[in-house]
């Protein structure tokens, strides 16, 4: 049992090229998320997936897309990567159904840097 | 809208020092509270969580109270161990598909 997997670890972009962030979770839960991590500014959500089938925007959506390929992936796409997307992206999924207390599992993270 | 404000860190304590880590939220409606650790180089994991005003969320000797009069969900631990040095992430929930609103965090560091 993997929990959730990130794809990859680490990458170095240059301004204007795209990429596709991986996510995978083997624990058949309804909801996938996406968060960036800023220093100072603990965890954004840029987008989510209620269900599969579903995305929605959260916090800081721009600049970024996301496709719910089937229950268990969710990857993130930069379209044209910014200097202002260098971040650590974390993908996150929780059980649907138990309400105000789920609990979100977190994947090990993806080191982006944008130059 | 939601919001947690957590104790700006970092936290330097020595081996067996008691902790506090302050959180205070603002929320619409009855959020769940919790919180979250990241060891260095590694993704979040739940440490504790309360869902209701009064419950004490505990695990691993840390321990936090869900205090709905004061808005505040506080962490604490009495006796930290080098092996805590993490940094500590507030959060809460109020249902809206799960969503988590998380506070800045605040590192701990345990020296010996």
């Amino acid at each position: 049992n993997a929990g959730v997997t990130q794809t990859p670890k680490f990458q170095v972009l240059k301004t204007g090229q795209s990429m596709t962030l991986q996510c995978a979770q083997d624990m058949n839960h309804n909801s996938m998320y996406w968060y960036r991590q800023d220093p100072g500014m603990g965890l954004r959500l840029i987008y989510y997936s209620a269900s599969e089938g579903t995305t929605d925007k959260g916090e800081v959506p721009n600049g970024y897309n996301v496709s719910r390929l089937n229950k268990r992936e969710f990857s993130l796409r930069l379209e044209s990567a910014a200097p202002s997307q260098t971040s650590v992206y974390f993908c996150a999924s929780s059980e649907q159904g138990q309400g105000v207390w789920g609990e979100q599992f977190f994947g090990p993270g993806t080191r982006l840097t944008v130059l | 809208g939601n919001s947690v404000t957590q104790m700006e860190g970092p936290v330097t304590l020595s081996e067996e020092a008691f902790l506090t880590i302050n959180c205070t939220y603002t929320a619409t409606g009855y959020p769940s509270l919790f919180w979250y650790v990241q060891y260095p180089g590694e993704g979040l994991q739940l440490l504790l969580k309360a869902t209701k005003a009064d419950d004490k969320g505990s695990n691993k000797g840390f321990e936090a109270t869900y205090r709905k009069e004061t808005t505040s969900f506080h962490l604490e631990k009495g006796s930290v161990q080098v092996s805590d040095s993490a940094v500590y992430f507030c959060a809460l929930n109020t249902g809206t598909a799960s969503k988590l609103t998380f506070g800045t965090g605040t590192r701990l560091q345990v020296t010996l």
